[in-house]
């Protein structure tokens, strides 16, 4: 089976812009979360998506939102951005019930200036 | 907020030596599980043990939970070069099984 994918794997983008990333999950995974990656906080868990719904919500602004499509991929979006959101994000799949093990994408760097 | 922190924070050895990572955690937990990640890179699952499991293994890989203490160890036996990466412990609570995962080890290992 192919292995999750994001793009893009990389973007630069302006204070005050927004930016959509997408995520394609494993095949037949069901649950797609998102996770935010930076040096000073670690890896932090946005929100998950299970059959178009969110499901699991982090403690981020709502500047950070999401959806999940019929398909099982998903987008995030970050409006107005900060300059603090740059970060690695990384989203993971799995099959949705009875284990907890994600699979992990590549990741999106996104740097803001 | 972290619920697993890994100790130590760095760890640098030769090739063919053994490194041990360690995790502790806060609150009780449903299952543990290990990752690994490359430079700048995705995580990679490398094992998961369940709150009622003492020991798994896995390859070269030996993962302890010890849930008195709250505390978890990877082992890693006979390392190479190329298990340099970071090393992140991740616990989950509750129904979601969302993981909460810790800073993390960053392992060197020297040929």
């Amino acid at each position: 089976k192919a292995g999750v994918t994001q793009t893009p794997r990389y973007l630069i983008k302006t204070r005050g812009q927004q930016v959509t990333l997408s995520c394609s999950p494993i095949s037949g995974h069901r649950s797609v979360s998102w996770y935010q990656q930076t040096p000073g906080q670690g890896l932090q868990f946005l929100f998950e998506y299970f059959s178009e719904t969110q499901r699991n919500k982090g403690n981020f602004p709502g500047r950070f939102s999401g959806r999940q499509f019929s398909n099982s991929r998903s987008e995030m979006n970050v409006s107005t951005l900060e300059l603090g959101d740059s970060a690695l994000y990384l989203c993971a799949s799995r099959p949705g019930t009875g284990s907890p093990e994600q699979y992990f994408g590549p990741g999106t760097r996104l740097t803001v200036t | 907020s972290q619920q697993g922190e890994e100790d130590p924070q760095a760890l640098s050895i030769q090739e063919g030596e053994n490194a041990t990572m360690n995790c502790s955690y806060k609150t009780s937990i449903n299952n543990l599980q290990w990752y690994r990640q490359n430079s700048g890179r995705g995580l990679v699952h490398l094992i998961l043990i369940r709150s009622n499991e003492r020991e798994k293994h896995s390859g070269r890989l030996r993962v302890t939970l010890d849930t008195s203490k709250k505390s978890s160890s990877l082992l890693i036996t006979a390392s190479r070069a190329a298990d340099t990466a970071s090393y992140f412990c991740a616990t989950d609570a509750g129904g979601s099984y969302i993981p909460t995962f810790g800073r993390g080890t960053s392992l060197i290992v020297h040929p």
